[in-house]
């Protein structure tokens, strides 16, 4: 069964304090990992796919990475507006024609000035 | 608006009474999902349309869900007979079909009391 774990659950960094976020998967032929962020009371907003292991993409602060296992998202110099649930989810190309996402049970990040 | 719309954005309703939501997708988007995201969990797959064709739905989908996508538009999700197990954030997203990726609309909060 194709299955995604978070860790760590809750993570409160010091504004400028970097660190990572981890993504392990499980999945049956890997079509896509992607992360997403969501802020209080709104839809997850799409931040990064990455398709194949050793592939990395960037986006201001975040730098996301993949491996055959996992997947981490790393924050540099992190700021207060960073501060939200970082979600991650895995298709596989065994999922029909669906594309259906599985997700994790996300990252709560607070950073405090 | 080149976003996907929710309405409504909430909706306390007492059980054992119907509830229909409304998703109006990216308009060059032929595939439309709903998910459902309880309080710190990550969203679950409930449905996914192709055009007007309802392709696949989730086990978590009991009887008294029913979805429809009228002429390959908008969506619209019911919830009849609605319990307290159905509290949850109702999550619309729509893709193009050579797109692995989503966009996520705002969703719309229930509450059953």
């Amino acid at each position: 069964e194709d299955q995604v774990t978070q860790s760590p659950e809750a993570l409160r960094l010091q504004e400028g304090e970097s660190s990572s976020l981890n993504c392990s998967y499980t999945v049956s032929g890997l079509r896509g990992l992607f992360w997403y962020r969501q802020d209080p009371g709104k839809g997850p907003e799409f931040l990064f796919t990455l398709y194949s292991a050793g592939e990395e993409k960037e986006k201001e602060r975040l730098k996301a990475t993949l491996t055959k296992k996992e997947s981490f998202l790393h924050i540099t110099a992190p700021k207060p507006e960073d501060s939200a649930t970082y979600l991650c989810a895995v298709q596989s190309h065994y999922g029909g024609a669906t594309n259906k996402l599985i997700f994790g049970t996300g990252t709560l990040l607070a950073v405090q000035p | 608006d080149t976003g996907v719309s929710q309405d409504p954005r909430h909706k306390i309703t007492k059980r054992g009474q119907n509830v229909t939501f409304r998703c109006d997708p990216i308009s060059e988007h032929n595939r439309l999902y709903w998910y459902r995201q309880t309080l710190g969990q990550g969203p679950e797959f409930l449905t996914y349309f192709q055009n007007e064709a309802q392709l696949e739905k989730s086990r978590l989908l009991s009887d008294r869900f029913s979805a429809e996508r009228p002429k390959g538009s908008f969506s619209t999700l019911e919830i009849q007979r609605t319990e307290q197990g159905d509290s949850a954030m109702y999550l619309c997203a729509s893709s193009l079909e050579s797109n692995y990726g989503y966009t996520f609309g705002s969703g719309t909060r229930l509450t059953v009391v």
